[in-house]
């Protein structure tokens, strides 16, 4: 059972454009995390997100966390074909860090 | 500087018999989790090791269990294997006491189970 939700499942765009890629829950978490996974490798981290409101850019990717630390988005601006993978959001519960509870990913692929 | 390394990295089992993965985390980690992921699923967690004890365990049944070795490396043993247990097993590794800090992820050993 995901207690992550993450929408859309699969997103499919041409590059140049933007995509934005969002992971929900009901439950409350002291952070946040955002990991990239290819094809035969295990997920890679992309960023952590620790107070409620929080922004933080990556290059081309944009990281927001909720005011209620109980979602967040990941927004892929000029999307390009290395952009290509499965995105996973995972929370870090206040009681049992060492825990991650993973979304079901959204698989992005971007076409030249 | 090697990474997680894991092993096997493919295997086939049937029903009923008993698997065991093996997990070395990166260098200067201490400890280890170990997750399943299912077809299109994200990662679910397994269980946690650190100074050889398991510290945190999902919602999995007993015949899921490890253990860790003084080198920090680490096995995963699944017995009496059900056709619902085929999915990538991944090993991560961490610094103890980094509550946010990044895990460091093997590329995992993918079982089939006929």
């Amino acid at each position: 059972t995901q207690l992550l939700e993450q929408s859309p499942q699969f997103l499919s765009i041409q590059e140049g454009e933007n995509l934005t890629v969002y992971c929900n829950s009901s439950s409350v978490f002291s952070s946040l995390q955002w990991y990239r996974q290819e094809p035969g490798e295990g997920p890679v981290l992309l960023v952590t997100v620790v107070t409620g409101g929080e922004v933080k850019k990556l290059k081309r990717l944009t990281f927001q966390f909720g005011d209620a630390r109980k979602d967040s988005s990941l927004h892929i601006t000029a999307a390009q074909p290395g952009d290509t993978g499965l995105y996973l959001c995972a929370g870090v519960p206040w009681d049992s860090w060492g825990k991650l509870q993973f979304g079901a990913g959204t698989q992005v692929v971007v076409t030249p | 500087d090697a990474g997680v390394t894991q092993s096997p990295t493919h295997l086939i089992k049937t029903r009923g018999q008993q698997v065991t993965l093996r997990c070395s985390p990166k260098s200067g980690h201490d400890t280890v989790s170990w997750y399943q992921q299912a077809l299109g699923q994200g990662p679910q967690f397994i269980f946690q090791y650190y100074e050889e004890e398991e510290r945190q365990r999902g919602n999995f049944p007993d015949r899921f269990s490890g253990h860790q070795f003084p080198n920090y490396s680490s096995e995963l043993n699944v017995n009496a294997l059900l056709l619902g247990d085929s999915a990538l097993y991944l090993c991560a590794s961490r610094l103890a006491g980094e509550v946010a800090g990044e895990l460091f992820f093997g590329e995992g050993s993918r079982l089939t189970v006929l």
